[in-house]
């Protein structure tokens, strides 16, 4: 069966410090992989997409960036955090025209 | 312009009540899936169904059962006999093709307490 891991589960930064959440699924091969942001309250955003190593691509400009090192891992990164990076980021996976399954997520707060 | 509409923010019921969560969605597509999923306080989203555009047989898991109607646009989700348990944030999404990947439009959320 498949599972995805995100970590650090909680985090807590000052502002312009840097980033690095990391997102690995298990138990698949050439995933859809998904990085999005859920505001205190709020629905969520999609921030980047990636359909292959190396590729990815931004639903929004903003302040963070994504990579995707090796097949089922999925970085999401910033040089310099700021207060409105505060959220709950989650990572998903999907196979072609299937529903999404989430991580568990990561409690970001910067300070 | 796709876009998933939940008007219920909040909803609190009374354990054992029965309770239906609206969700109404616009799309130009003729092909499409929808979907619901529950974020429970701990944070993960928990998948719970996928219904494709062409069939609209209404189903039903266990206490859980959806109501897809494509002439309104509509695919409901109705919980019976609710429990604590069920005390979660409800999400109706829908999935366009797009490119080479599926994007999928997730509503705003419908916040449900089930009051002991």
């Amino acid at each position: 069966s498949q599972t995805i891991h995100q970590w650090p589960a909680t985090l807590v930064q000052p502002v312009g410090s840097p980033l690095s959440l990391e997102c690995t699924v298990e138990g698949t091969s050439n995933p859809n992989l998904y990085w999005y942001r859920q505001a205190a309250g709020r629905g969520l955003q999609l921030l980047f997409y990636s359909v292959g190593i190396g590729q990815i691509s931004s639903e929004v400009p903003q302040n963070l960036s994504a990579s995707r090192p090796q097949d089922r891992q999925f970085i999401l990164s910033s040089k310099k955090l700021l207060l409105s990076d505060s959220g709950f980021y989650l990572c998903a996976w999907s196979r072609l025209i299937t529903e999404q399954f989430f991580g568990p997520g990561t409690r970001l707060t910067v300070l | 312009a796709q876009k998933v509409t939940q008007a219920q923010t909040e909803i609190s019921v009374v354990e054992k009540e029965d309770v239906t969560l609206d969700c109404v969605y616009e799309t130009r597509d003729t092909t499409y899936y929808l979907f619901w999923y529950k974020q429970p306080p701990s944070g993960e989203l928990v998948f719970l169904i996928r219904r494709n555009s062409f069939d609209e047989q209404n189903e039903i898991s266990g206490r859980y059962s959806w109501n897809f109607q494509k002439s309104t646009s509509s695919f409901n989700f109705t919980i019976t006999a609710s429990q604590v348990v069920d005390s979660a944030v409800y999400f109706c999404a829908l999935s366009e093709w797009k490119t080479s990947y599926d994007k999928v439009i997730f509503g705003p959320g419908t916040s449900l307490s089930v009051i002991p």
